[in-house]
């Protein structure tokens, strides 16, 4: 069962910030958020993960609400080459990761 | 630093043939991931590892068999090939279980 809820796909114009949203009514206290992205035709990549605290890295900064029921993706200035399917994922570490769906995100020029 | 490197990156298998997908990574990583991706769709984990010696199923094991007898080596196989195994293929590993995972470049395979 799914344990992330993300918009099926989003648009984006290039310079501007993408605001990728994901909604986990059901955490655990002691599941993180992590976030991968991939772009087409190729294997995931990591991006972003977090507890309860806001968290920023050099690709991207993660919103997570206070009461960790829902968290933001943010890429401050999105270019052409972000285009890409975002996966909002839940987890404990006592299991694989499990992939959903995700969220294709389109930059457009 | 290779990384992650799967082989063959692409093959077509006929009905009811075996073949072998190979995942090498040299980041001295113990666990070790095989995932699936059908068109449109999300990855599901088929096999995972969490040590040399060590095999667990996933998601949808049916159909595939893993062995891990070095650490660095991650072998997914499948007997007898169908159609319903058409995929993109993705190997993974991680240090451990609160670490980045790392994905190859993926396996097209496709059966017909």
């Amino acid at each position: 069962d799914a344990k992330t809820t993300q918009p099926t796909s989003m648009d984006c114009a290039e310079g501007r910030a993408a605001n990728l949203p994901c909604n986990h009514s059901t955490i655990s206290g002691n599941e993180y958020v992590y976030w991968y992205r991939q772009i087409h035709s190729q294997g995931p990549q990591y991006i972003i993960h977090g507890l309860k605290n806001n968290e920023t890295n050099e690709m991207a900064s993660l919103i997570i609400t206070e009461d960790r029921k829902s968290s933001t993706l943010i890429l401050p200035h999105a270019t052409l080459r972000d285009t890409a399917v975002y996966y909002c994922i839940v987890w404990a570490g006592n299991t694989p990761l499990v992939f959903g769906k995700g969220t294709r995100l389109s930059v457009i020029a | 630093n290779a990384g992650v490197t799967q082989t063959p990156k692409f093959r077509v298998l006929k009905t009811g043939q075996s073949m072998t997908l190979l995942c090498a990574q040299d980041m001295n990583h113990e666990y070790m991931y095989w995932y699936r991706q059908d068109p449109g769709m999300g990855l599901r984990l088929i096999h995972y590892s969490v040590g040399e010696g060590t095999t667990a199923k996933g998601e949808v094991p049916d159909g595939y068999n893993v062995s891990r007898l070095k650490k660095q080596n991650f072998l997914l196989g499948l007997e007898s090939a169908a159609p319903s195994q058409t995929s993109v293929y993705f190997c993974a590993s991680t240090w451990d279980i609160w670490n980045t995972i790392y994905f190859g470049e993926g396996s097209w395979l496709t059966v017909v």
